[in-house]
């Protein structure tokens, strides 16, 4: 099936730091979402895109619809403890099924007091 | 509270014994779907329902069956499990197409 390529794989920082990650795709999409994964939780989702050059914000967390529509980032500001956890970006194909939702590998971020 | 109910939580079984692991949501969703998650390959599709009585492939779908003969069940079915299935299943729903997907809790399944 097809697939999401998300980077970095994992990351270490201090806190206070920011952070970036993105997701590329072979082909277009016409929605981007971003989720966090808490230990032992499902996925809950953090900001969703549907347009291209779209960027929005969600408290300290920046995400962007990539302008060719093949990609996606996200951007955490100012990082606290409470942002560890494995973040994944998701999307749905142009050409696919509304209800087939792709999902990337993951980021798992760990943050540093 | 709105939410996503999958039973059970945890759950070891032996190779070839029928199994369901149900998924509940009260959020009166039209799209639900199954996901395994496994180390390294993050979240895979393997059947999502976009209403009653229609559903369709993900890309991981063999081995499983699904059902949707209500809007708020989509039972995960696996007739002959095999270790290869062992993984973490999450159930998921969304209002619309336009939606992102709201999870379960997950289910954890070792098969031996």
């Amino acid at each position: 099936g097809q697939q999401l390529n998300q980077s970095p794989q994992s990351m270490f920082i201090q806190e206070g730091e920011d952070v970036s990650m993105n997701c590329t795709s072979s082909s277009i999409f016409n929605t981007w979402l971003w989720y966090k994964q808490d230990p032992g939780e499902g996925p809950v989702l953090l900001i969703a895109l549907y347009k291209a050059g779209e960027l929005t914000s969600n408290g300290r967390l920046t995400a962007q619809f990539g302008i060719t529509r093949k990609d996606s980032f996200l951007n955490i500001s100012a990082s606290i403890p409470s942002d560890v956890g494995i973040y994944f970006c998701a999307g749905r194909n142009y050409g696919g099924s509304q209800g087939n939702l792709i999902f990337g590998k993951g980021t798992k971020l760990s943050v540093k007091p | 509270e709105a939410q996503v109910t999958q039973n059970p939580r945890y759950l070891i079984t032996v190779t070839g014994k029928k199994l369901t692991v149900t998924c509940s949501q009260n959020m009166n969703h039209e799209y639900m779907s199954w996901y395994r998650q496994d180390p390294g390959l993050g979240l895979r599709q393997i059947y999502y329902s976009m209403n009653v009585e229609v559903t369709d492939k993900g890309d991981v779908p063999e081995g499983y069956k699904v059902s949707r003969k209500e809007k708020r069940n989509f039972p995960l079915i696996l007739e002959s499990p095999s270790p290869n299935q062992t993984s973490l299943y999450f159930c998921a729903s969304s209002l619309d197409r336009g939606f992102g997907y709201t999870f379960g809790s997950g289910t954890r399944l070792t098969v031996v």
